[in-house]
């Protein structure tokens, strides 16, 4: 069945960087848009990232556009999340989903925390 | 940016019962919506598509109804597998996907 394991995460100090990892099972990243979503302590939902399923177009939140970068490997049918610039608000545990219009399949959740 | 706003936040419903739960959009949305139910450390599990399409569940479990900018995701008869947050999310504004801030149904 389809299925998405993420690994990655962990503490990191503020201006840090991070890398999650997304290694998607059942079908393939290339015929799939792609999300990543995160959820602070105690809060709701927010998107953070997709990347088309060509690989070709890639939108932000506002809240991380120019720190965070999407990305794909095809060959490893693995989804990246790359962290830059990272601040404490960004702290939150971070899933991946698929899905173009409503998320059908989503990973089991990552925790990154941002702290001195 | 289209807002999603839910209501209650906070749901008290006894077991056998129904919970209603309310979701408004700041703009027209058609039935790009969808409803989802996350557990305590779990991952959200979509209910829900196209405002009414149901995707898991036994049915007349999980219902959604509404178009435009007022939306509702029925439960019947609330068991305990059922007390969870619910969140709804608009995917008419591509490529900004939004969510509502949740509402929490727990037991009365």
């Amino acid at each position: 069945q389809e299925q998405l394991v993420q690994s990655g995460g962990g503490v990191v100090q503020p201006g840090g960087s991070l890398r999650l990892s997304c290694a998607a099972s059942g079908f393939t990243l290339s015929s799939f848009g792609m999300h990543w979503v995160r959820q602070a302590p105690g809060k709701g939902l927010q998107w953070v990232a997709f990347i088309r399923h060509t690989g070709n177009n890639k939108f932000y939140s506002d809240s991380v556009e120019g720190r965070f970068i999407i990305s794909r490997d095809t060959s490893e049918n693995t989804l990246y999340l790359q962290m830059n610039s990272l601040r404490p608000e960004d702290t939150s545990l971070y899933f991946c989903a698929k899905g173009n219009g409503a998320f059908d399949v989503w990973g089991q959740g990552t925790m990154v925390i941002v702290s001195s | 940016e289209i807002v999603m706003t839910q209501s209650p936040a906070t749901l008290s419903v006894s077991p056998g019962e129904r919970a209603t739960l309310s979701c408004k959009a700041s703009q027209n949305i058609s039935s790009h919506l969808a409803w989802y139910q996350q557990k305590p450390g779990q991952a959200p599990r979509l209910l829900i598509y196209g405002a009414s399409t149901r995707v898991t569940g036994p049915p007349g479990k999980f219902s959604g109804s509404g178009s435009g900018t007022e939306f509702t995701l029925t439960i019947s008869d609330m068991q305990s597998e059922d007390f969870a947050a619910y969140y709804c999310q608009q995917y008419n504004s591509w490529p900004l996907w939004t969510f509502g801030q949740g509402t929490k149904v727990d037991s009365k």
